[in-house]
């Protein structure tokens, strides 16, 4: 069965880098999304895309984050200036047009 | 905007036992229900989903739900639980668009011996 890949499993960054996760969704699926989970707290959603544009993002997707689909395959998001909050599980996941979503394994991102 | 409801946060119970995971949802509108499944280190699994029609959903690991117009709920239930159903188990509901997903803050179900 065809999976969302997500890259790498674990990231650990200092506090003000920049990090870039990585997510290859399933091939034929239109539609991309991030979600995260901070330890022990429910699964927030940040932002969906479509069509090359976010059809909708969170009050958590501020402008320290970005998302892009630099070619046929990857769907990015990018958090510029890493604080120590933005420790937490990140979930990309895809879905074909009015379906459920599938998950990617998930990036544990650890900013210390 | 939605919210979803999850009262239990941890529900242990032993191997063969019947089990229900509450779920609750804030919204009148037309609203598309799921259940996802995660286990330790794993990203979340589709369980089962309700789109339209039958009320009754079911997932082929004997698991079921139950979509309540009226009680805005989609309780999670199985009747005989195995120790491989130790999971933490999520309740999403989305609108019309499937724009954006909303997660209740989880169920840890924890099968004992």
């Amino acid at each position: 069965e065809p999976e969302v890949t997500q890259t790498p499993s674990h990231q650990v960054t200092q506090m003000g880098q920049e990090v870039i996760l990585r997510c290859v969704p399933i091939s034929n699926h239109l539609y991309f999304y991030w979600y995260r989970q901070i330890l022990g707290q429910k699964v927030e959603f940040l932002v969906s895309f479509y069509n090359n544009e976010i059809s909708e993002k969170s009050e958590i997707f501020d402008d320290q984050f970005s998302v892009e689909r630099p070619d046929g395959s990857n769907f990015t998001l990018k958090i510029r200036s890493t604080k120590l909050e933005d420790s937490a599980m990140y979930f990309c996941a895809s879905s074909e047009p009015l379906s459920p979503l599938h998950f990617g394994n998930g990036t544990r991102l650890t900013v210390t | 905007a939605q919210s979803v409801t999850q009262l239990d946060s941890q529900v242990p119970v032993f191997e063969e036992a019947p089990v229900e995971l509450r779920c609750n949802y804030s919204s009148s509108v037309s609203v598309y229900l799921f259940w996802y499944v995660q286990y330790p280190n794993q990203g979340l699994q589709l369980l089962l989903k309700y789109l339209s029609g039958s009320t009754l959903v079911e997932s082929i690991n004997g698991f079921e739900a139950e979509f309540n117009k009226s009680q805005t709920s989609f309780h999670l239930r199985k009747p005989s639980v195995h120790i491989s159903d130790t999971a933490e188990y999520f309740c999403a509901v989305t609108e019309a668009n499937f724009n954006k997903f909303y997660f209740g803050s989880g169920t840890k179900l924890n099968v004992k011996p």
